[in-house]
């Protein structure tokens, strides 16, 4: 059985750029939440997928989009980079929307 | 939306020293607990979670206690060892959010051997 894993580890965009980032869930899992960790911080949830629809979403503008294939793997979009949105992305799998998350080790983004 | 405070920010200890970090959440609705461990480099790792249907878990040297009155929640490390040194956050989420979760600000916990 293989763990959540995250493409690609580390991505450098300039302000402006649009960025996607990839997640494969873990095996027997439909249920995919991003975070996003500042430097030094916990990490912030963004939103969450649960069998492709968008389950609940946290305090993030709409240019954070995303999505989730019938695979259950998921995808995070964010348009118009800005130079806040420099981070560790994380993304965490569950064999459900109450069941515990497992964390993928993340996508470093360095927005310049 | 829910709240989640952690404290120390930063603990170190003696290698086999207890210790013990303390988090507050605001929602009372919240009933999941999840505690987290994050290597440098890496994501976190669950390491212990607690419903608000029981006031304590333990799992061998790691134990979480919950007094929901005061909305408290509590990690304990027994006989810590070097390895144990990394970030821990805590994290809470009520009911009607199910696993969508609020962290606190982590701690840097350094046990020294």
């Amino acid at each position: 059985e293989t763990g959540v894993t995250q493409s690609p580890t580390h991505l450098i965009k300039t302000r402006g750029q649009q960025v996607t980032l990839r997640c494969s869930s873990q095996s027997g899992h439909n249920t995919v939440s991003w975070y996003q960790q500042a430097l030094g911080q916990g990490p912030q949830f963004i939103f969450q997928y649960y069998r492709e629809e968008e389950n609940g979403r946290g305090n993030f503008p709409p240019r954070f989009s995303g999505l989730q294939f019938p695979n259950y793997s998921s995808e995070l979009n964010v348009n118009a980079l800005e130079l806040d949105d420099s981070a560790l992305y994380l993304c965490a799998s569950s064999p459900g929307t109450k069941e515990t998350q497992y964390f993928g080790p993340g996508t470093r983004l360095l927005v310049l | 939306g829910e709240n989640v405070e952690q404290h120390p920010s930063t603990l170190s200890v003696q290698e086999g020293d207890s210790a013990v970090i303390k988090c507050t959440y605001s929602d009372s609705a919240s009933n999941y607990f999840p505690w987290y461990k994050q290597e440098l480099g890496k994501g976190p790792q669950l390491i212990i979670d607690i419903r608000s249907n029981v006031g304590e878990k333990k799992d061998q040297r790691i134990a979480v206690t919950l007094n929901k009155t005061a909305k408290h929640f509590s990690l304990h490390i027994t006989e810590t060892q070097p390895e144990d040194s990394a970030v821990y956050f805590c994290a809470a989420s009520p009911l009607r959010a199910g696993n969508m979760l609020t962290f606190g600000g982590g701690t840097r916990l350094m046990v020294k051997p």
